[in-house]
């Protein structure tokens, strides 16, 4: 299994852009990069997925260099109401893949 | 819409008193999962069915026990709760392909043990 590494928490402005690595060192072949969001007492909620260099959707951006050997989630314009817990994780089949790490604590202040 | 849906959205529970919580899907999609999640940690992985075959971890207590008696319905027993047990209760699914698989989680049921 790919195990990541995110930063514990971070911190932010309203209106900046977000940038939170996980380093995976030993991704596979075949593992996706999958990026959940999670507020208080919801479940969470999957933003974006990729396998290399960059995906965009309406959420947000996902930069994966060559080597994929880490990942770059990159919240734009951030507000108030993106402070949560965002989670990276890698894999590719159901199961056992699923296996989330701590992940990173944003809070966005005014 | 499709959704996976969690019933209820909060359990007070006895303890030692067994306790079903339940899960539903309109994904039609073949794996299900019960994840565990206490305040400040990430979920835990307690076990998933891909279709009726069911898939325990290594470290989930035999306290924990799941049933799927269809492919939208999933429950988790609790046979004997503890007040160590009392946390959010999230069911998830997933397409069980490979490759570009997501989590669909439902709202979570919030347990407490008195």
């Amino acid at each position: 299994l790919a195990k990541t590494t995110q930063p514990i928490s971070m911190d932010s402005y309203e209106g900046q852009e977000v940038n939170i690595t996980c380093s995976h060192n030993n991704i596979a072949t075949n593992d996706y990069i999958t990026w959940y969001q999670q507020f208080p007492s919801q479940g969470p909620r999957f933003i974006i997925q990729g396998y290399k260099t960059k995906v965009t959707n309406e959420v947000a951006s996902l930069f994966i260099p060559a080597d994929r050997k880490s990942s770059t989630l990159s919240l734009p314009r951030v507000s108030l109401s993106d402070t949560a817990v965002y989670y990276c994780l890698v894999g590719v089949d159901y199961g056992q893949n699923f296996v989330f790490g701590p992940g990173t604590r944003l809070s966005v202040l005014p | 819409d499709a959704m996976v849906i969690q019933n209820p959205r909060y359990q007070v529970t006895q303890f030692g008193k067994p306790v079903t919580l339940s899960c539903s899907q309109t994904l039609n999609h073949n794996v299900m999962y019960w994840y565990q999640q206490k305040s400040s940690q990430a979920p835990k992985l307690l076990f998933h069915y891909y279709d009726k075959d069911f898939n325990n971890e290594a470290d989930t207590p035999d306290n924990f026990q799941s049933r799927r008696p269809n492919t939208s319905f999933c429950f988790l027993d609790i046979r004997s709760p503890g007040l160590g047990d009392a946390a959010m209760y999230l069911c998830a699914t997933s397409r069980g392909g490979a490759g570009d698989e997501k989590l669909f989680f439902g709202s979570g049921t919030q347990l407490s043990v008195l």
